[in-house]
């Protein structure tokens, strides 16, 4: 089992829907992370979290420590938005990452 | 600021060969991190360095090495390449007290 699951593994969006990408994780951690990587592999770092919920623009993402998940939400979603989102977890000595959510906003 | 970079951009190596990869970080960051992602495996820390000593080390074999120097650069090398190691190196770095990692370009390494 990895320590950090995401879903959905591919997400297809129509232009202005709402969109919605969990991360769960199982290791103990200090905040957790959002990054998103477009095409070409640049990495951008949207959010760290250590409780409750941070909003930048149309990116919402919250944290429920006791349940150990946290998810990412896209209001209005945008063609621009297509990318690969990634939560990573710091524990112990190290990162740990979830596999990526491809999302795909078609216009 | 001038953002993370990392040279060279691209690579192609064969295997038995080493390679050495560089990262100059955002300028006051002291920390760098490393990682490796593959299609496979995903993303996968390598290892962290502040200020010239290694802090932390991922699970990779002793092929993979790093260090910093004393301007926070930081370089690392795979030795006796495999072409597993055919991946996109990453570098991050960060501030005294704050997790938020500001990532580089990356350098993609092919192993032929």
């Amino acid at each position: 089992k990895n320590e950090v699951e995401q879903s959905p593994q591919n997400l297809t969006a129509q232009e202005g829907e709402f969109i919605t990408i969990n991360c769960s994780y199982s290791v103990g951690i200090s905040a957790l992370h959002w990054l998103q990587q477009h095409p070409g592999g640049g990495i951008v770092s949207l959010f760290m979290l250590s409780s409750g919920k941070k909003k930048h623009g149309r990116l919402i993402a919250t944290i429920n420590i006791q349940e150990k998940h946290s998810s990412l939400h896209i209001t209005a979603s945008h063609p621009r938005d297509s990318a690969v989102y990634i939560c990573a977890v710091p524990a112990g000595n190290q990162f740990y990452f979830g596999t990526g959510t491809s999302l795909t906003v078609i216009p | 600021k001038a953002g993370v970079t990392q040279t060279p951009r691209y690579l192609i190596k064969t295997r038995g060969q080493q390679v050495t990869l560089s990262c100059s970080p955002i300028s006051g960051h002291r920390s760098v991190s490393w990682y490796q992602q593959t299609p496979g495996q995903g993303l996968q820390f390598l290892f962290e360095y502040f200020s010239e000593t290694q802090r932390n080390k991922g699970n990779f074999p002793g092929r993979f090495s790093g260090r910093q120097f004393s301007n926070s650069r930081s370089e690392m090398n795979v030795s006796t390449l495999e072409l597993g190691d055919s991946a996109l190196y990453l570098c991050a770095s960060s501030s005294i007290g704050t997790d938020t990692q500001y990532f580089g370009p990356g350098t993609r390494l092919t192993v032929l």
